[in-house]
């Protein structure tokens, strides 16, 4: 089965700068990639996702990237607030039948006022 | 989107006991999946719930343990049987919603003694 790999696993940074996580996959035949920002206490919310027809979305401040022929795909944020302070997951899926999904291990995102 | 209640939000049991946690969801869907994020943890998916079909349990995960139901096309349970400390965990349902995204109900958060 699949296999998600999500690094690092906490991540500071100061307000204003930049914070970039990243993830691999094993299964070659995974083409959807989503990626949920969790809160304390908070269920996950999908943040933004991407297929692999194309190579990077962008949403505001929050873009990722995908690299089929490596694997991998990465989040990036972008002029960081304190309310990005949260859990970060990836996850990824065959997206067709069932489409279950299998996430990383998840990255803590504390942002320095 | 979709809106996805779960009831209960949080329990306290004792071990050797059993808790059914039921998911509703505001619009029919095929298919719809119950995960446990342990403490500090990432989400694992426990089974798929299909109306009208067995619900399909991931490796590590058994119908003994966590047997689901699924009656109709926006309602299931799952129960956690024979309860042990271990148990103690976040359960959530999610579905896909519009057939693009996968939403979270607000998970049930329980306990065991």
């Amino acid at each position: 089965g699949e296999n998600v790999e999500q690094h690092p696993s906490t991540l500071s940074v100061q307000e204003g700068d930049s914070a970039v996580i990243k993830c691999t996959y094993s299964d070659s035949a995974s083409n959807y990639f989503p990626w949920y920002k969790q809160e304390l206490g908070k269920r996950p919310q999908l943040i933004i996702d991407i297929r692999s027809n194309v190579g990077e979305k962008k949403d505001q401040r929050i873009a990722v990237t995908l690299n089929k022929t490596a694997k991998h795909f990465s989040l990036h944020i972008t002029e960081t607030q304190p309310e990005d302070s949260a859990v970060y997951f990836c996850a990824a899926s065959i997206d067709t039948g069932r489409r279950a999904l299998t996430f990383g291990s998840g990255t803590r995102l504390q942002v320095q006022p | 989107s979709a809106v996805i209640s779960q009831k209960p939000s949080r329990d306290i049991c004792q071990r050797g006991t059993s808790l059914t946690i039921q998911c509703q969801v505001d619009s029919q869907v095929t298919m719809m999946f119950w995960y446990r994020q342990q403490p500090g943890q990432s989400l694992t998916l426990i089974a798929t719930a299909n109306q009208g079909s067995e619900a399909t349990y991931e490796s590590g995960f058994v119908i003994d343990k966590f047997p689901i139901s699924r009656p109709n096309l926006t309602f299931s349970t799952l129960t956690v049987s024979n309860m042990s400390p271990e148990d103690s965990s976040i359960y959530l349902c999610s579905v896909y919603a519009l057939g693009e995204t996968q939403y979270f109900g607000p998970g049930t958060r329980l306990l065991v003694l």
